[in-house]
């Protein structure tokens, strides 16, 4: 247990579904990230919170949308995705942005697969 | 452009020693991670190193050389437990972590 939840654990869509991933974490941190991680391939940065504001968005096409409403939760909404779209998508949180004392903390990730 | 670059695979006999190199170049550095990523499971903080040297914790020690863009993790007494990936990932002037690709470290008895 990392102090990061993340739900659901997979999730199978359809190209023309919507779904929402959800993170949670309780260790009151104030940075928020998403990544995405596909096979043999380095993590990919999606987005960045920092005090609930978006810092970076990595080039991430507008089918991914990011929300934070507290510092405490985010969420990934996923709406016509593509099946290249299907990766491991993890959360995690650091307590502020950077170098030393920030490392991250992931949840378990979501398993997503793009029908 | 920024890059890190690990080997994709190691294998190593139980209770041997075993270095994991990791190369980066990047716009900026504020300090070098390492994590251990079990199969299906979540990436799971190791060590960071931010000056030069060698930091010891435990079986594992985590070495950088920022003139030369390198570092590497070093790992003790392997266990079978110790069959991983190992992340290399550089927080850059932005302090944004860049990754490597992982080393998927083998252990045999």
């Amino acid at each position: 247990e990392t102090g990061v939840t993340q739900t659901p654990r997979h999730l199978v869509m359809g190209m023309t579904n919507k779904k929402s991933l959800k993170c949670e974490q309780h260790l009151g941190h104030n940075a928020m990230y998403w990544y995405k991680q596909s096979a043999k391939k380095p993590l990919e940065l999606m987005f960045v919170y920092n005090f609930k504001e978006q810092t970076e968005n990595n080039s991430v096409p507008s089918r991914f949308s990011p929300e934070c409403p507290n510092s405490s939760h985010l969420f990934l909404h996923l709406h016509t995705l593509q099946p290249e779209d299907s990766a491991l998508y993890l959360c995690a949180s650091s307590q502020d942005l950077g170098g030393q004392g920030n490392e991250q903390f992931f949840g378990p990730g979501t398993r997503l697969t793009v029908l | 452009g920024q890059n890190i670059d690990q080997p994709t695979e190691m294998t190593a006999t139980e209770g041997a020693i075993v270095q994991i190199n990791c190369t980066y170049q990047t716009s900026g550095f504020n300090g070098l991670f390492w994590y251990q990523q079990h199969a299906g499971e979540a990436p799971t903080f190791l060590s960071y190193n931010v000056l030069d040297g060698l930091e010891e914790k435990g079986r594992f020690s985590s070495f950088l050389s920022r003139s030369k863009g390198y570092s590497y993790l070093l790992l003790k007494e392997l266990q079978m437990k110790d069959s991983a990936s190992y992340l290399c990932a550089v927080s850059d002037g932005n302090y944004q972590l860049i990754w490597g690709a992982g080393t998927k470290l083998i252990i045999k008895p």
